[in-house]
Formats: structure tokens, sequence, C-alpha cells
């Protein structure tokens, strides 16, 4: 079947340092990848969506420049919380799908900020 | 994409059939109803989608209204691993990828 896996799965960064975090697709071909913030109040907010041969598209409220996304093979992504303070915690959710399925969703990253 | 409504909770007790409510009034034509669930700790677990008909697989039964401005996810016999906060999706179909969640609707399960 379809799996996700996300890691690490909590980690504590200190306020303005910045921590990368990664998502593993595993039995079929990740064509799309969402990244998802869940914040403690479990609002979702949808950071960016990469799709294969065309540009990873932000939402608003989020950018590159803050949460760089790479996607670069069918199995693989990885975001990174660059500068990262209180407001930036949360559960970092990856949704990955092949062009006719559905998400599958990893169990998070859960980010504390210090 | 539309917006949905739905309770923000509801109770069952263990072997129950559950109907949770989702209320989608503008949705547009080429766009498919999803549920989703997560429980705590996890991510969100896909239970199943439909556009008109009614949809069933091992997880649960998706009703459709006739005019498609409301659904209803309907869990038979419910156990405690039922327990989840579920959520109505509205998506649409073919180039536009993206899963907007609202809240969903905390399943609490007693025994």
């Amino acid at each position: 079947g379809a799996l996700v896996y996300q890691y690490p799965r909590r980690t504590i960064c200190k306020s303005g340092t910045s921590m990368r975090m990664e998502c593993q697709a595993v039995g079929f071909q990740a064509t799309s990848v969402a990244w998802y913030r869940q914040s403690p109040q479990k609002t979702f907010e949808l950071i960016a969506l990469s799709t294969v041969n065309s540009a990873i598209k932000y939402e608003q409220n989020f950018t590159q420049e803050k949460f760089p996304i790479s996607h670069p093979n069918l199995s693989f992504s990885s975001m990174t919380v660059l500068n990262a303070y209180l407001e930036d915690r949360g559960l970092y959710l990856c949704g990955a799908k092949t062009e006719n399925s559905d998400y599958t969703f990893g169990s998070g990253t859960r980010l504390l900020v210090i | 994409d539309a917006k949905t409504t739905q309770p923000d909770s509801m109770e069952s007790t263990e072997g129950e059939t559950v109907h949770l409510p989702c209320s989608h009034a503008t949705i547009s034509g080429n766009e498919y109803i999803y549920w989703y669930r997560q429980v705590p700790l996890q991510g969100p677990e896909y239970v199943t989608h439909g556009l008109q008909q009614n949809t069933t697989n091992s997880m649960a039964f998706l009703a459709i209204a006739s005019d498609r401005k409301s659904s209803t996810l309907i869990l038979p016999h419910v156990s405690l691993r039922d327990a989840a906060v579920y959520h109505c999706i509205l998506r649409v179909a073919g180039g536009n990828n993206k899963l907007t969640f609202g809240q969903g609707t905390v399943l609490s399960v007693i025994p």
C-alpha cells in the first residue's frame, strides 16, 4: 500500500534557528506533494503545493524565502523552516499523491520553538 | 474551493451507527466531496469520496443528496478506534490538487 513517512517525528529548535523536515513516499510515485501546518488550535494551513514539472506554488502568507521546499524526485520532498519563531510551532504535515490517487499523509513533524 | 459546514462535535456509543453531516450549498459541478479523518498524533487518513452517487467502502458509506448540497458520512457499528476528527472537503477534479481543510467534526465514542 501507499505510505508516507515523515521525519523527524518531533523536534525542538531555538528561536531564530532553522529546521529541515523530510517526507518519503513509499510504494507509489509522489507526483504532487502538499505541505501543511496544523496549529496548536488544530486549524490546517496549506503552505505550498509541489507538482512535478511545475513550479512550487506557495499559498498566501507563506513564502519560498521562509519555507524553501525541495521535491527532487518522485519519492522524496523536504521543507525547511528558516528563522523559526514561536508562531511557527505546530504539526507540519506532508501529503503525497500520484496523478490518479488521493492524498496519503504522513504522521507529521511536530515543531516546538523555544 | 467551495466551503463546507460541519457540526463541531458529535458523540456516539460503541456499536451504534453514526451519521456525520456536511453542508456544501455552493458546491460546483466539478467538485468532489472528500472525507478524511485524523486521530491524535497522526496525519489525516483518507476515508472516502464521491461526486454524485452514494459510495461505500470498508470504512464508511457516503450518502450524497440529489442536489449535492449536502452529504452524510455513515459509520456503521463504530468502535473506540473510530474516535477522530472527521473532515468534509471539496476538491476540484483534475488540475487543482489542493485539499482545503476546515475544522471538522470531533467524533467521541463512549464505551
